[in-house]
């Protein structure tokens, strides 16, 4: 079965700075996608970003951009210029051959003035 | 608009009842899924549709059933064999079923059942 790791429960960065949240997950699968959510206090889950295994490019989506190391099972999550909208719940998720997502347990970012 | 919504936003229930949670997608997706939200668990599915009556279990189906009689409806009834109901729950649709595809999600659902 599919695994996805978050190890950091909660991060903090100031306004203007740059974040990167972590995931590993776990897989015997060679075609997969991975997916960062965001879920801001609303409860309203977000897509992100979605990078395809496949692509060896990393995806980026105006501020946001993921490092995707497939060899390491690694796919973490740069939130460049960050902004007060920008705090939230953020889970990794991965989507494989089974066709449904996987979540890991998620990192709560808080962002300072 | 197009979207998904799922009403009521907060529930209550005694235990021993039955509770049933709308989920409408007017996207003309073809997948629904439903999902539990517990705190520092992320989410986790709990059944999934690709067509008209037709819906597979997911990775904790015990307790929940569903329907899937039109397209556009995705209703789960939560048991009273559900042995810890309360939590957040999340419907997503999708164009089809499938990795590539995007999941859109509903604004959820908060259940209470004391």
């Amino acid at each position: 079965a599919q695994t996805v790791t978050q190890s950091q429960p909660e991060m903090s960065v100031q306004e203007a700075e740059t974040v990167t949240l972590s995931c590993t997950y776990d897989t015997s699968e060679s075609d997969y996608y991975l997916f960062w959510y965001k879920q801001p206090p609303s409860r309203q889950m977000i897509l992100v970003i979605r990078q395809e295994a496949y692509k060896q490019q990393n995806a980026t989506e105006n501020r946001f951009s993921v490092n995707f190391q497939k060899a390491a099972k690694s796919f973490s999550l740069k939130i460049s210029d960050s902004q007060l909208g920008d705090a939230a719940m953020y889970f990794c998720a991965y989507a494989g051959t089974a066709s449904k997502l996987t979540f890991g347990t998620g990192t709560r970012l808080q962002v300072t003035l | 608009d197009g979207g998904i919504t799922q009403s009521p936003k907060y529930l209550f229930r005694k235990e021993g009842q039955n509770v049933t949670l709308s989920c409408e997608q007017n996207l003309n997706h073809d997948a629904m899924y439903w999902y539990r939200q517990d705190p520092g668990q992320g989410l986790r599915l709990i059944y999934y549709s690709q067509i008209v009556n037709d819906f597979q279990k997911g990775d904790i189906a015990e307790g929940y059933s569903v329907s899937r009689e039109k397209k556009e409806s995705f209703p789960l009834t939560v048991t009273s064999a559900q042995k810890n109901p309360t939590a957040f729950y999340l419907c997503a649709s999708s164009m089809t079923r499938g990795p590539a595809y995007e999941q859109y999600f509903g604004p959820g659902t908060r259940l209470t059942v004391t």
